[in-house]
């Protein structure tokens, strides 16, 4: 089954907007990690936040992490048409979920 | 330059015709892993690999083989195809499984089974 639920599955904005997905997960977690996707292409690595950090960032990039709720939430501020891709997050045993879909309007 | 590298990029075949899609990472990683991406489902594991001679089922696992004989390759073959696994597959490696290190993925091999 999978690990890694994310929500929403797709999502559409306006370029300068701000993005939030979020991941759901149904496990104990070490780390969760968040990847993106351009149309058809390998997975490629964002970010990772183990599971003694809250709040990460990288960037234009903002996790955080919440092991109580077992969720987690990736924001892009400022975004870009070039933001647009797939987003997941992958936890224990590298298993991904279906997604967000993020469109960025120029 | 640290990659992993899937071949053929495109493949289309026939029912029942063996094949094999191979992958090949430079990165001396011990974890290896083989995912199928269709619309709406996702990444779905379908073999992974944790060290040479060790390999262990995924997800969806039904109509695969994978071998791990060498560190660096981990080829994934279909040795009677069939429609449904017409699917976009990424192999992907890490240094380690056990401690959840990063993924790094390869181009994909876009297979179409006619």
């Amino acid at each position: 089954s999978q690990q890694g639920e994310e929500d929403p599955q797709a999502l559409s904005i306006q370029e300068g907007e701000n993005a939030t997905m979020n991941c759901s997960y149904k496990t104990s977690i070490n780390n969760l990690q968040w990847y993106r996707q351009n149309s058809g292409r390998g997975l490629v690595h964002l970010i990772l936040i183990r599971s003694n950090e809250r709040e990460k960032h990288s960037g234009r990039l903002r996790v955080t992490l919440d092991t109580s709720k077992k969720s987690s939430s990736l924001l892009i501020t400022a975004s870009r048409a070039a933001d647009t891709a797939s987003y997941f997050c992958a936890t224990y045993g590298m298993r991904f979920g279906a997604g967000t879909r993020l469109t960025v309007k120029p | 330059e640290a990659q992993v590298t899937q071949n053929p990029r495109y493949l289309i075949t026939v029912t029942g015709k063996k094949l094999t899609v191979t992958c090949s990472q430079n990165m001396n990683h011990e974890y290896m892993s083989w995912y199928r991406q269709d619309p709406g489902l996702g990444l779905r594991q379908i073999y992974y690999s944790m060290n040479v001679e060790v390999t262990d089922k995924g997800d969806v696992p039904e109509g695969y083989k994978v071998s791990r004989k060498e560190k660096r390759n981990f080829p994934l073959i279909l040795e009677s195809p069939s429609p449904n696994q017409t699917s976009l597959y990424f192999c992907a490696s890490s240094f380690s499984r056990t401690l959840n290190e990063k993924l790094f993925f390869g181009s994909g091999t876009q297979l179409s089974v006619l």
